[in-house]
């Protein structure tokens, strides 16, 4: 099992719908986990980061960690086409401070 | 509001020769790191760098790459002999505290190594 898997996608959603992006990990990674955005040639743009079971909102955004089934998502409510990006997850574990990324899924939101 | 930035933001090199690429971190931060993308693949980790040294490097960053902190606000990585496969875009970042603290990336050097 890769450390931090995500389906490539693409994933596309109308405007204003709800865009649900997942990401699963292996033992290694369990430690604390990050959303990032990042633009076609660009850096990766902080979204979220999530260290507990359960859900934490902001804004448009809610992520949800479940570590029983070692999983993490993001949910971006009211979809725009600004939101059309790929987002990273990524996660930290294993005693070091180093992220591990996943491939990364591009979301497409059609206007 | 602070930002971590890179120089320079396009590099172009021939195969053999030595590249500096030059991150000023955020500036009361104290874990640096340098991550590189290869074009159409997943960040990878190269190096993290803490009091002066390297506390963790990964098993691409190998006797040709070596990173330093030249002064309190600069923070490089050295590419001795540049390689085709070395083209990417290199990224810095930093974080405040390490552990659960998220890391700050710069916008990127992308490094053409012809």
């Amino acid at each position: 099992q890769k450390e931090v898997e995500q389906n490539s996608g693409p994933l596309s959603v109308p405007e204003g719908a709800i865009a649900s992006l997942n990401c699963t990990y292996s033992d290694r990674v369990s430690q604390s986990f990050f959303w990032y955005r990042q633009y076609s040639g660009k850096s990766p743009e902080l979204i979220m980061s999530i260290y507990s079971n359960g859900d934490k909102e902001d804004g448009r955004f809610t992520a949800q960690l479940n570590k029983a089934s070692q999983y993490v998502s993001l949910l971006i409510r009211d979809s725009q086409p600004s939101d059309s990006a790929t987002y990273l997850c990524a996660g930290q574990g294993g005693g070091t401070y180093k992220y591990i990324f996943g491939t990364g899924t591009r979301l497409k939101v059609l206007a | 509001e602070p930002e971590v930035t890179q120089t320079p933001s396009h590099q172009v090199t021939q195969m053999g020769q030595e590249v500096i690429l030059r991150c000023v971190p955020i500036s009361n931060h104290l874990y640096f790191y340098w991550y590189r993308q290869i074009l159409g693949q997943k960040v990878e980790f190269l190096v993290s760098f803490y009091n002066n040294e390297i506390s963790e490097k990964s098993e691409i960053f190998d006797d040709q790459f070596s990173v330093e902190r030249p002064d309190g606000s600069n923070f490089t990585l050295k590419i001795r002999s540049t390689k085709l496969e070395d083209s990417a875009m290199y990224f810095c970042a930093s974080s405040d505290r390490g552990g659960l603290d998220t890391q700050y990336f710069g916008p990127g050097t992308r490094l053409t190594v012809l």
